[in-house]
């Protein structure tokens, strides 16, 4: 079955420092990938997707790269900010019918990201 | 953006009540709702996908007759929770499905006591 693998966390880093928070998959159709972020007390939003290979998905500094060789979407940004403290969850949703990809997704165990000053 | 609102945001109840949990797209209509369920420090579970005017279907292990699912209309989707447990004490979410993506609502915190 379909299954995504994240980082282990907690991450704990400085402001300005730069973050990586690995995601994995194993699909058996043809995946679109999400990351999610889940700020504290609040609903999952949606960070940024790809949906083919070589895609790069961005948004607010953060940006994933779809390798389908390697099965991975790494999530990266260069300069973290205390805002960014959250919860990020790698999530995955098989292509439904007609290009669409609003199948129901598959989320990773999520990474908690602490920012300090 | 496309907003999806759960009510009530927290509930606590006895055992052995029932609980209404309700998903709401305020501005866009959405045939297909999913729920789920997180556990502390865990990832989501998917419950169900509820879609309008059919029967919700279940995940593998979830039961049916304890967490009834009812999709009357476009932009509303209900859960109860039958007959609530200690063990049904969680936190239960429900998004809103689109072409491209979904949209999650904050969340219904359930404590069962």
């Amino acid at each position: 079955g379909d299954s995504v693998t994240q980082m282990e966390g907690p991450v704990t880093l400085s402001e300005e420092a730069f973050l990586t928070i690995n995601c994995t998959y194993t699909a058996t159709g043809y995946p679109s990938l999400f990351w999610y972020v889940q700020y504290p007390g609040e609903g999952l939003q949606l960070l940024l997707k790809a949906t083919k290979a070589d895609d790069k998905g961005s948004n607010k500094g953060f940006e994933a790269t779809y390798r389908k060789e390697t099965t991975s979407f790494h999530l990266e940004k260069g300069s973290v900010q205390v805002s960014d403290s959250a919860v990020y969850f790698c999530a995955l949703s098989v292509v439904g019918a007609g290009g669409t990809s609003y199948g129901k997704l598959t989320f990773g165990q999520g990474t908690i990201l602490t920012v300090h000053p | 953006g496309a907003v999806v609102s759960q009510h009530p945001s927290w509930v606590i109840c006895k055992s052995g009540t029932s609980v209404k949990i309700e998903c709401r797209s305020l501005d866009f209509q959405a045939t297909t709702m999913f729920w789920y369920r997180q556990f502390p420090k865990q990832s989501l579970m998917l419950m169900a996908t509820s879609n309008e005017g059919s029967k919700a279907t279940y995940e593998q292990g979830v039961e049916k007759d304890k967490f009834l699912i009812n999709h009357a209309s476009l932009t509303l989707s209900t859960l109860t929770v039958t007959s609530a447990h200690p063990e049904d004490s969680s936190f239960y979410i429900c998004s809103a499905a689109t072409e491209e993506t979904q949209y999650f609502g904050p969340g219904t915190r359930l404590l069962v006591l």
